[in-house]
């Protein structure tokens, strides 16, 4: 079955620090890959996405990530995290059994230090 | 930017009641979901609708559940006897015919009392 895991439900980083969200999935062919923001009040954002080619991938608010088929892994990263960015982040698997439609994970909280 | 707009932003319910929950999908989009994310836990899939007709809904959407596009703007999540179990934050996305990306909105939190 197809599931999507992001161990980290709460991390804290300092301002100006790097950052990185990890988010592992399950599914039996390339799916299609994408990183959501929420900010509270506000509805889900998409960062980025990654369907196919370049398994690096630029998004917005200067965030990337990676998708490495061997570890089933698509990782987001950003060089210098700014106060703003505190929001909870969540990856998401588009695949299409019986119809097309989304698995997410559970989420997490980044909490960004002044 | 087009946006997809979700009212009420916060429901409150006695147990047993009728919610409807409203959502104003994109324009030009033909694909409309519902999710619910209960707190702590995932956020899940409900339910899929296409040509004025559920494509796919999950064990989730009972009997008690039901969609409904009413004119052509408006996509409706009616639960008809709330539960406690029910109080979640509940997502309405849309999509394009030929599309893979989901627009979401910024959610209604439900809370059954």
């Amino acid at each position: 079955a197809q599931s999507v895991t992001q161990p980290d439900i709460h991390i804290t980083v300092s301002e100006g620090a790097s950052l990185e969200l990890r988010c592992n999935y399950s599914y039996g062919a390339t799916p299609y890959l994408f990183w959501y923001v929420q900010s509270p009040g506000q509805g889900l954002q998409l960062l980025l996405k990654y369907f196919s080619g370049d398994t690096l991938v630029q998004g917005i608010k200067g965030f990337e990530a990676e998708f490495k088929r061997s570890q089933s892994s698509f990782n987001l990263r950003k060089p210098s995290v700014h106060w703003s960015d505190a929001a909870e982040y969540f990856c998401a698997v588009g695949f299409t059994s019986g119809t097309y439609k989304y698995i997410f994970g559970t989420g997490t909280r980044l909490k960004v230090l002044a | 930017e087009p946006e997809v707009t979700q009212t009420p932003s916060h429901q409150v319910t006695q147990m047993g009641q009728e919610v409807i929950l409203r959502c104003v999908p994109i324009s030009n989009h033909l694909y409309f979901y519902w999710y619910r994310q209960i707190l702590g836990q995932k956020v899940e899939f409900l339910v899929s609708f296409y040509n004025n007709e559920i494509s796919e809904k999950s064990e989730i959407f009972d009997d008690q559940f039901s969609v409904e596009r009413p004119d052509g703007s408006n996509f409706t999540l009616k639960i008809r006897s709330t539960k406690l179990e029910d109080s979640a934050m509940y997502f309405c996305a849309s999509m394009t015919e030929l599309g893979n990306i989901q627009y979401f909105g910024a959610g209604t939190r439900l809370s059954v009392l």
